[in-house]
């Protein structure tokens, strides 16, 4: 299958430091690009998705200022956690998609384990 | 309502036991489902996509029951290797790829 790689795959900062996390899709072009964040014992949550060279659309509740998106060309997307506090801490994870067909597959990213002192 | 339910668990079997999941929906315009597989601390990963028609897939069979909203999973000759976390994941109503995970059920199989 298709490798979705993350960058770095644990980050620890103190609180009120930016945090850029990359994901690059190795062996295929991801025309869109997603990023869940996970916090312990539960569900995988969808914080917004990304087009190639557009706007990232993110879900409702989620600060589009405190976390940036920058999907700058098919196989590179970067999320960037502003002024990071303790409550960001969380598994963050990226995943890919090589088209536009709801059934076509996403392929995930191993993740980014974020703490924020 | 949650959009996707799952009971938690944990499952706790033995090793070649046939174990069964459950998930239920709440988007009935939802049009695609997918069992995926996590580990701990660990991205998830695509087990088996869910069509309606059934599938299986080795010991791996899934079952959707559109009528119902209902998304099954079951796993026969249970593996010590098939301890993790399954997540019922179904596509939101947007009809592109904006993916809902349930919060997932944990299995444990022992010797």
């Amino acid at each position: 299958g298709a490798v979705v790689s993350q960058h770095p795959s644990r980050v620890i900062c103190k609180s009120g430091t930016s945090v850029k996390i990359e994901c690059r899709s190795l062996d295929f072009q991801a025309t869109t690009m997603f990023w869940y964040r996970q916090f312990p014992k539960q569900s995988l949550m969808l914080m917004a998705t990304s087009n190639e060279g557009s706007k990232a659309t993110y879900e409702q509740g989620v600060e589009k200022d405190k976390f940036l998106i920058n999907h700058a060309s098919l196989t590179l997307s970067t999320l960037t956690v502003t002024s990071a506090h303790p409550e960001d801490s969380s598994f963050y994870i990226c995943s890919a998609g090589s088209g536009l067909a709801v059934t076509d597959t996403q392929y995930f990213g191993p993740g980014t384990r974020l703490t924020v002192l | 309502r949650k959009e996707v339910e799952q009971d938690p668990g944990p499952f706790n079997v033995p090793e070649g036991a046939t174990v069964a999941f459950n998930c239920t929906y709440s988007n009935s315009a939802s049009q695609s489902f997918f069992w995926y597989r996590q580990d701990c601390r660990k991205e998830p990963k695509l087990l088996m996509s869910v069509y309606s028609s059934g599938n299986e897939d080795g010991r791996f069979t899934a079952q959707l029951n559109r009528a119902s909203q209902y998304i099954s999973l079951l796993i026969r000759d249970s593996k010590l290797s098939d301890s993790a976390t399954y997540l019922c994941v179904v596509n939101a109503d947007t009809g592109f790829q904006k993916l809902v995970f349930g919060t997932g059920t944990r299995l444990l199989v022992s010797p």
